[in-house]
């Protein structure tokens, strides 16, 4: 079984600012790893995906996240955040296998604010 | 970019009224899921459907609740005898091999 935890409900942050949205997780096999991005009415938007090999994938919209086995992490970081980013982000697990179900951690919402 | 579509993006429905919610996959998907979001919860995973079939189901895919893909190409959820806990946002996603699911835009099921 797997599950992922998202250590801050809300981060707010000024415009043009860095970001780091944390996220860890638990699984007792290997899994791949996302981002998710959720804007106000809308549906479940990819941002960035941990399938293999380098353990820092760059994403939509100028976001990354690094891997870290050892940690069980995937924090997805921006190094200057806007407006429009303003958003709820899910980070979710799967295990290997065409039909596995994602796993989502409870959400971040990220306030960007002038 | 090919996109999973989901109809109606809003259903108002009485309690003890049966719905369907439907979604139209991207065309070379094999796999097909749908998920549930009840208001400032998180995402979760209702069921999961392959070759014609059930994957895999989660505790909340009790009896009420049945998924089939009747023509080929759209893929439905089917509540029946609908109770106020149902009211939440159902959210279609559809895959292929180890890629990444891709969501519709969802439809937000209120039951009165």
């Amino acid at each position: 079984a797997q599950s992922v935890t998202q250590l801050d409900s809300q981060v707010p942050v000024f415009e043009e600012a860095p970001v780091e949205l944390r996220c860890n997780y638990s699984s007792s096999v290997s899994v791949y790893l996302f981002w998710y991005v959720q804007y106000p009415n809308q549906g479940l938007q990819l941002l960035l995906k941990y399938l293999s090999g380098s353990t820092l994938v760059k994403g939509i919209n100028g976001f990354e996240a690094e891997f870290n086995k050892s940690q069980t992490s995937f924090h997805l970081r921006k190094p200057s955040v806007h407006i429009s980013d303003t958003a709820e982000y899910f980070c979710a697990v799967r295990g290997m296998g065409g039909y596995n179900k994602l796993i989502f951690g409870a959400g971040t919402r990220l306030a960007v604010h002038p | 970019e090919p996109e999973v579509t989901q109809t109606p993006s809003h259903q108002v429905t009485q309690m003890g009224q049966e719905v369907i919610l439907r979604c139209v996959p991207i065309s070379n998907h094999l796999y097909f899921y749908w998920y549930r979001q009840i208001l400032g919860q998180k995402v979760e995973f209702l069921v999961s459907f392959y070759n014609n079939e059930i994957s895999e189901k989660s505790e909340i895919f009790d009896d009420q609740f049945s998924v089939e893909r009747p023509d080929g190409s759209n893929f439905t959820l089917k509540i029946r005898s609908t109770k106020l806990e149902d009211s939440a946002m159902y959210f279609c996603a559809t895959g292929q091999d180890n890629q990444p699911q891709h969501f519709g835009d969802g439809t937000r099921l209120s039951i009165l």
